[in-house]
């Protein structure tokens, strides 16, 4: 079976302050991806990043960075000098195999607002 | 490239009635899924369609329904609305299996009066 949990419902930071949203999963598969989408008001889920399992390298996309932890079953993102326009709910995804197909599962999300 | 569209954008409909909505997946991406998100339950898997078939659904009763057809467009119907369907749902295309990442559409607002 796979899990994504989210833990953090809804966080409220002040603009430029640094923000880490947590991810943690549950897969028995040995050969998964981990996902992370932003869903603004607009309702569209943004894709942000795709990181296989094989690939533990924390990785900065600008302001955002991840870091992927295979002993923790972790997959943490944080925003760094946040901004109004980060203020978002943020999807953590997993897919993994199941049944010979990928089968995505989403985490229930975490509302973040970034206040003026 | 064009993303995923999907249409209609917001929909009210009456207790009983169906509903009929549409997906157009990014131009050479052949799986197609579909997701209902409401706020007390998340996003929630309702089907994935590859090459006209479908590949794997989720726990919904029989009155959700989809389809797919020879250009990757997809439908998917709800019969017998009730109060409880409504919701934001959700299409998202990719080109082969899951791993390679989703591109979502705008989603279609259904209301359910």
């Amino acid at each position: 079976a796979q899990k994504v949990t989210q833990a953090q419902t809804e966080i409220s930071v002040v603009e430029k302050e640094d923000v880490t949203l947590d991810c943690v999963y549950e897969t028995r598969d040995t050969t998964y991806y981990l996902f992370w989408y932003k869903q603004p008001p607009s309702g569209e889920l943004v894709f942000l990043i795709r990181r296989n399992s094989f690939d533990e390298q924390n990785e900065i996309s600008g302001r955002y960075s991840w870091n992927f932890q295979k002993s923790t079953s972790s997959f943490n993102f944080t925003i760094t000098a946040s901004q109004v326009v980060d203020s978002a709910v943020y999807f953590c995804a997993l897919s993994a195999a199941s049944g010979g197909y990928q089968k995505v599962t989403f985490g229930t999300g975490t509302k973040l607002q970034v206040i003026p | 490239k064009a993303g995923v569209t999907q249409t209609p954008r917001y929909l009210i409909k009456t207790r009983g009635q169906q509903v009929t909505l549409s997906c157009s997946p990014i131009s050479g991406h052949r799986s197609v899924s579909w997701y209902q998100q409401t706020p007390g339950q998340g996003l929630q898997f309702l089907f994935e369609y590859f090459s006209e078939t479908q590949r794997n659904k989720g726990n919904f009763p029989g009155r959700f329904s989809g389809r797919q057809f020879s250009n990757s467009r997809s439908e998917m119907n709800v019969s017998t609305l009730e109060l409880g369907d409504s919701a934001l749902y959700l299409c998202a295309s990719t080109a082969e299996q899951g791993g390679y990442g989703y591109t979502f559409g705008s989603g279609t607002r259904l209301t359910v009066v």
